[in-house]
């Protein structure tokens, strides 16, 4: 069946500028992590869903992250006046709800903030 | 704070065996797994250890001891396609919240 996929792959922006990150889940997946991974090093935790509700945002760098999840599908990372700091693969993975702790990865989205 | 340690690089030859350590520090503990990734590919499961002991897949086994806050994992009959990073991942909370990663270990596999 389709993993998960995001989109855009590839995305440039300019600093200050907002950017919407996109993620679809595997179809039945109640669980959705989003992660940062900067260039050659590990992934950082920054929100979890259970369905549409976010019960850990604590990974959130700043306000200027949010991220919501509708129809607990889809999930959208919103990241506003970007930073040259915030340039990173954004990666978001999926999990079955039956007590597996496999997570089920997408491509990511690679942000550059110029 | 949350600390997972792996070596940053290992180098090995085709055929051989590498063994890849993580130890942690985390505020919780609910199961070690690890993660394979390729250069510009997404992470993909490999293995999970909740309980103390080895686990095989294969190719794959890994290890946890808990009393340790230790675990490893095992690549035997390394092969040309199996250089890429690997992570260790700590799951900190009952409920799945949330997950830990470490910095990554990259695996030069040479023939």
């Amino acid at each position: 069946g389709a993993g998960v996929s995001q989109s855009p792959s590839n995305k440039v922006t300019e600093k200050g500028k907002d950017v919407e990150l996109r993620c679809d889940p595997i179809s039945g997946h109640t669980a959705l992590y989003w992660y940062r991974q900067s260039l050659g090093q590990g992934l950082e935790f920054l929100i979890y869903f259970q369905g549409n509700s976010a019960p850990d945002k604590s990974g959130l760098p700043s306000d200027r992250f949010s991220a919501e999840r509708t129809g607990g599908s889809v999930s959208t990372l919103t990241i506003q006046r970007t930073q040259q700091e915030d340039s990173a693969v954004y990666l978001c993975a999926s999990r079955d709800s039956l007590g597996t702790d496999t997570q089920y990865f997408g491509p990511g989205t690679r942000l550059t903030v110029l | 704070g949350q600390s997972l340690e792996q070596p940053s690089e290992v180098t090995a030859v085709e055929g051989a065996i590498v063994q890849i350590n993580c130890t942690y520090q985390t505020s919780g503990f609910y199961g070690l797994s690890w993660y394979q990734q390729h250069d510009g590919g997404a992470p993909t499961f490999l293995s999970y250890n909740g309980l103390d002991g080895l686990e095989e897949t294969g190719r794959f086994s890994s290890f946890l001891s808990r009393s340790d806050s230790y675990g490893y994992l095992l690549l035997q009959e390394l092969q040309m396609k199996d250089s890429a990073s690997y992570f260790c991942a700590v799951r900190v909370s009952y409920n799945f919240n949330k997950f830990y990663f470490g910095s990554g270990t990259k695996l030069n596999v040479k023939p």
